[in-house]
């Protein structure tokens, strides 16, 4: 059964500083999906990770994703308030369109 | 509007009724899904179909039902609602790169 773990669940941080959101799934996965949520809405797509070495970027955020290491990581570059949201990582539940099992979600928040 | 919209966005039932969630997608993906997100649990798949009339349990089915006798509706149905189903329901279709795209949420509470 695949897990897929987010650390950290919390983090405050300053505008202007860097930081890392870590995803670490159980089993084998070639894919990786990055989603935001804010307050109250719904999932929105952020990143698709489809292969190792995989690097996307939009604007203050980049997404990795290591295969072998089953980590992908969400890098913010000098966060600003408006990335304050609910960040979640998931990943394929099996073989098929059965699904995606999603981290518990990283709660991020951008102070000034 | 083309996209993937839920029905109600709010809903408040009593235990023991029975109620219907309803979802409409306008892309004619083959691939739908129901997940429910409850604090401390993020979100669970509850069942999924790969395309009209193929459905399939998810991790957490028991007491709900759906169907999928078009491919752009797919209803899920408490068949007698408990409190702890109470808890913010996604519908979501897949487009290309297994990626999820989801509706706005519906709001169960079950009193």
């Amino acid at each position: 059964e695949l897990k897929v773990e987010q650390n950290p669940l919390f983090l405050s941080m300053q505008e202007g500083k860097n930081y890392t959101i870590y995803c670490n799934y159980s089993t084998t996965s070639d894919r990786l999906y990055w989603y935001r949520q804010d307050p109250g809405k719904s999932l929105e797509s952020l990143f698709v990770l489809l292969s190792n070495g995989a690097v996307k970027q939009e604007g203050r955020l980049m997404a990795s994703l290591d295969t072998k290491a089953r980590l992908s990581t969400l890098h913010i570059t000098a966060a600003v308030h408006d990335l304050s949201a609910t960040y979640f990582c998931a990943a394929p539940s099996g073989g098929g369109a059965d699904g995606l099992t999603f981290g518990k979600g990283t709660h991020l928040i951008i102070q000034p | 509007d083309a996209g993937i919209t839920q029905s109600p966005r709010y809903k408040i039932t009593e235990t023991g009724r029975q109620v219907t969630l309803m979802c409409h997608q306008t892309w004619s993906h083959s691939y739908m899904f129901w997940y429910r997100q409850d604090l401390g649990h993020g979100l669970r798949l509850i069942y999924y179909s790969a395309a009209a009339d193929i459905t399939d349990k998810g991790e957490v089915p028991d007491g709900y039902v759906v169907s999928r006798s078009k491919t752009e509706n797919f209803p899920l149905t408490l068949e007698s609602a408990t409190r702890s189903q109470t808890s913010v329901y996604f519908c979501a279709s897949e487009g290309g790169r297994g990626e999820a795209f989801f509706g706005q949420g519906t709001r169960l509470t079950v009193v």
